[in-house]
């Protein structure tokens, strides 16, 4: 049965740390991961991760795929409350998210 | 280019009753997918359209049912709601599976 497991699952963390947020997954097919951020109700699309190794990045935001360990993480540098919100990781089919890592950041 | 639209927004319903939950893809966007989430939880798969054609289901009873429409709109249908219905149905559209998904804003079931 394909899987999708996150963590940790809920984060509070202070203005200007660094946090990592994993994924791991077990799906068959697989082709892609994409990470969603979900501040209020519907999430919005962040990164899509198709290869192994290759590190995408968006301002404070970056994120990489090990193919090999089944595994991604999302790094969120020099945090603002902004970025408070659920983060969401879809191992590409749109089936199975997993239940998501609450992030809270304090001023 | 609109993006995906969900209605209503809110729904209060007795237990028992039925209920139709509408979604407009973005526009070009043939595949549709619902999904339920629970207050604290991740989305939970419900189903997912493509061409009008149910190409998943995830783990949910018969009375959650679908409908894509030509114009790639759709429809979830709930039957004999129950308390544990009540959730945040959310629809997202995208061009294919395996690309970015676009998510509505979602419509708050209430059930009591």
């Amino acid at each position: 049965e394909d899987k999708v497991v996150q963590s940790p699952l809920s984060l509070v963390v202070h203005e200007g740390d660094t946090v990592t947020l994993n994924c791991s997954y077990e799906v068959t097919n697989f082709r892609s991961l994409l990470w969603y951020k979900q501040e209020k109700k519907a999430p919005t699309f962040l990164f899509m991760l198709t290869s192994s190794g290759i590190e995408k990045k968006s301002g404070r935001l970056s994120s990489i795929l090990d193919k090999k360990e089944l595994s991604s993480i999302l790094n969120i540098t020099a945090t603002q409350t902004g970025d408070s919100a659920i983060y969401l990781c879809d191992p590409g089919n749109q089936f199975y998210f997993g239940t998501g890592t609450s992030l809270t950041v304090i001023p | 280019e609109t993006g995906v639209t969900q209605s209503p927004t809110h729904l209060i319903k007795t237990r028992g009753q039925q209920v139709t939950l509408r979604c407009s893809s973005q526009s070009g966007h043939n595949t549709v997918s619902w999904y339920q989430q629970a207050l604290g939880q991740g989305p939970q798969f419900i189903f997912q359209y493509y061409r009008e054609e149910e190409n998943g289901r995830g783990n949910f009873p018969p009375r959650f049912s679908g409908l894509q429409f030509p114009n790639y709109s759709s429809e979830l249908n709930v039957n004999a709601l129950e308390l544990d219905d009540s959730a945040l149905y959310l629809c997202a559209s995208s061009l294919k599976v395996f690309t970015e998904a676009f998510f509505g804003q979602g419509t708050r079931l209430t059930v009591v």
